[in-house]
């Protein structure tokens, strides 16, 4: 099992760009969920998803899309990037109804925005 | 909503005892988590507390006091790579789903 995969792993844009933030995971998980990170700080919750066709928003969504065809993908998109975006993104998966609600986290995508 | 404290820095020598604290303030509480990560890279899972008390792995022990809104980590015999940092993280009930929120993570520094 690859466990959960993103790509890119860096990119770089301008201000007003937009782009997709690819994740995928092959361990048949439901929930799926994106965060950021900023430097010094914990992660906050973007966009999750609880299944196919279902999203949802987290803590801080304001300049992100979302959507969920498969179980396996879930793509992040940013409209028009600003460089308050400029953080490091981790997609996690997690298994529905688990006791501990564990997160598997993919390597992230350092995302800069000028 | 939803907040989390924990110390910012912590430092300790090799085969030292340290203890993380988190208290936290969180509306439908399922339980508290604790991850870790190392310099640029995926947080990964270490523990969980859903129920008061101490649960233990390895040379990792994770407590939890609900009635107290408090919990820890302890990390025992502390080896190099235990370098990281260091998140608590609530899990609660929202929208369709439980949610996750971190707190802001402490930085363990290992001495040799």
């Amino acid at each position: 099992n690859a466990g959960v995969t993103q790509t890119p792993k860096f990119q770089v844009l301008k201000t007003g760009q937009s782009m997709t933030l690819q994740c995928a995971q092959d361990m048949n998980h439901e929930y799926m969920s994106w965060y950021r990170q900023d430097p010094g700080m914990g992660l906050r919750l973007i966009h999750y998803s609880v299944g196919a066709g279902i999203t949802d928003q987290g803590e801080v969504p304001n300049g992100y899309n979302v959507s969920r065809s498969t179980t396996e993908d879930f793509p992040l998109r940013l409209l028009l990037a600003a460089p308050s975006q400029t953080s490091v993104y981790f997609c996690a998966s997690s298994l529905m109804g688990s006791v501990t609600d564990t997160q598997y986290f993919g390597p992230g995508t350092r995302l800069t925005v000028l | 909503g939803q907040s989390l404290e924990q110390p910012s820095e912590v430092t300790a020598v090799e085969g030292a005892i340290v203890q993380i604290n988190c208290t936290y303030q969180t509306s439908g509480f399922y339980g508290l988590s604790w991850y870790q990560q190392h310099d640029g890279g995926a947080p990964t899972f270490l523990s969980y507390n859903g129920l008061d008390g101490l649960e233990e792995t390895g040379r990792f022990s994770s407590f939890l006091s609900r009635s107290d809104s408090y919990g820890y980590l302890l990390l025992q015999e502390l080896q190099m790579k235990d370098s990281a940092s260091y998140f608590c993280a609530v899990a609660f009930s929202s929208g369709s789903a439980r949610q996750l929120t971190f707190g802001s993570g402490t930085q363990l520094t290992v001495l040799p």
